[in-house]
């Protein structure tokens, strides 16, 4: 079965440390997306990709970046954990509207 | 700019009472409206898409309705195991973009 997965699943890290979060998906979609997720503030957008070698900014995506080199991964790196980066990390796939969501990645920035 | 509002934030059932889940939303043009559940330490999870004012879908105790300013999902004689946060998320049809709006979700426990 098609399916996405993060890695790792938690997360503890220091203040101003590169961190790279792994997203997988074997759905062959075309579209990936990474998301936080905070208390108050529910889904935000990071960043999100249409294919290889597409970008894109969301919302929120000071600190982070991404590269999409082929279909099935979307890595996203935090160049310089800071401690507002704390959170809940969800990446998604979608081929067309409903998305499908990874199981998270807790991240801790101490 | 698209917006969501879901209401109530929590809500709290007896096994077997009935209840509705509102789902407020602007957009320029609705591509799309989502249901999604997402339970605690996981992601969300696909549920419905409705397109268009009037459309229903169904699953298991789970009816979503659509009208041209809200979505309702209704739970009918809901069990402990639908205790889940319910999100709903919008697609605007402008742009061609794949990117929709999430509401901050509503959160559901049934008790026994």
């Amino acid at each position: 079965d098609a399916e996405i997965t993060q890695s790792p699943r938690h997360k503890i890290t220091e203040t101003g440390r590169q961190v790279t979060l792994a997203c997988h998906q074997t759905w062959n979609h075309n579209n990936m997306f990474w998301y936080r997720q905070d208390l108050g503030h529910g889904l935000r957008l990071i960043h999100y990709s249409y294919g290889v070698q597409d970008t894109n900014k969301g919302e929120v995506s000071d600190g982070y970046s991404v590269s999409r080199s082929n279909t099935e991964d979307l890595p996203l790196t935090l160049e310089s954990a800071a401690s507002s980066q704390t959170s809940v990390y969800f990446c998604a796939s979608s081929g067309g509207d409903e998305q499908y969501f990874g199981p998270g990645t807790r991240l801790t920035v101490t | 700019e698209d917006q969501v509002t879901q209401s109530p934030e929590a809500l709290r059932l007896q096994e077997g009472e009935s209840s509705s889940l509102n789902c407020s939303y602007t957009v320029s043009g609705l591509r799309g409206l989502f249901w999604y559940r997402q339970d605690p330490g996981k992601g969300p999870e696909f549920l419905f898409t409705l397109y268009s004012a009037g459309e229903e879908k169904e699953k298991e105790r789970l009816k979503a309705t659509l009208t041209k300013k809200e979505s309702f999902l209704h739970i009918t004689a809901p069990k402990p195991e639908d205790s889940a946060t319910y999100l709903c998320a919008v697609q605007a049809a402008s742009g061609g973009s794949y990117i929709p709006t999430f509401g901050r979700g509503t959160s559901l426990i049934v008790h026994p």
